[in-house]
């Protein structure tokens, strides 16, 4: 079984500051992680994933993440927050072994994030 | 170039009604995948096709829940007897290959289904 906690409903910063998006997870096998970000009125759009290649993994609008096998966690980082990245961010686990859902993705609750002027 | 679209946008059903949610991937993408997303919760699996094949609908959550996509391309999922708890956004995502986790699923805007 696989699941994904995010554990921030909500983060709000300043335009200009830091951004990071915390995600553990929980995969009884090699896990795929993802971030997926949904603006208001549009589709999710894909940041980034990992599938065991390099453990830093650097997405688009100069996002990255981290997979840290022995904290479980997937935490999105951006160095400099702009007003456009104000949006609900999901961070997303499959299972290669899972046999459910057949690659279907395990979504968190999400995080919103509120970009101050 | 054009991404996965789906319609209607927004649909208003009287509780019992049945309704239908169109979805139209990619061109040429083998895998199709529907999801439900209800309000401050992230998507939840449906059902997943491979072209026509429905490989998996472990996620539906009742058996007024039904999908097809029998060209393997369009695929419309419809519930009958529509509830209030089944009021949520429903979206469809397409990947180029079957194995999905191998390939990015791009996503469509979704359906907002209301269920007075």
């Amino acid at each position: 079984a696989q699941s994904v906690t995010q554990l921030d409903s909500h983060v709000s910063v300043s335009e200009g500051t830091p951004v990071l998006l915390r995600c553990n997870y929980s995969s009884s096998y090699s896990p795929s992680l993802f971030w997926y970000v949904q603006h208001p009125n549009k589709g999710l759009q894909l940041l980034l994933k990992y599938t065991s290649a390099a453990t830093l993994v650097k997405g688009i609008n100069g996002f990255e993440a981290e997979f840290k096998k022995s904290e479980t966690s997937f935490h999105l980082t951006k160095p400099s927050a702009h007003m456009s990245d104000a949006a609900e961010y999901f961070c997303v686990v499959t299972d290669m072994y899972s046999g459910g859902g057949a690659d279907g993705l395990t979504f968190g609750k999400g995080t919103h994030l509120i970009i101050q002027p | 170039g054009a991404g996965v679209s789906q319609s209607p946008r927004y649909k208003v059903a009287k509780r019992g009604q049945d309704v239908a949610l169109r979805c139209d991937p990619i061109s040429g993408h083998v895998s199709l995948f529907w999801y439900q997303q209800a309000l401050g919760q992230g998507p939840e699996f449906l059902t997943y096709f491979q072209n026509e094949a429905q490989l998996d609908k472990s996620g539906l959550p009742s058996d007024r829940f039904f999908a097809e996509r029998p060209e393997g391309s369009v695929s419309t999922l419809k519930i009958q007897r529509t509830q209030q708890e089944d009021s949520a956004v429903y979206l469809c995502a397409s990947s180029l290959s079957g194995t999905g986790f191998y390939n990015e699923q791009f996503f469509g805007p979704g359906t907002r289904l209301t269920v007075l």
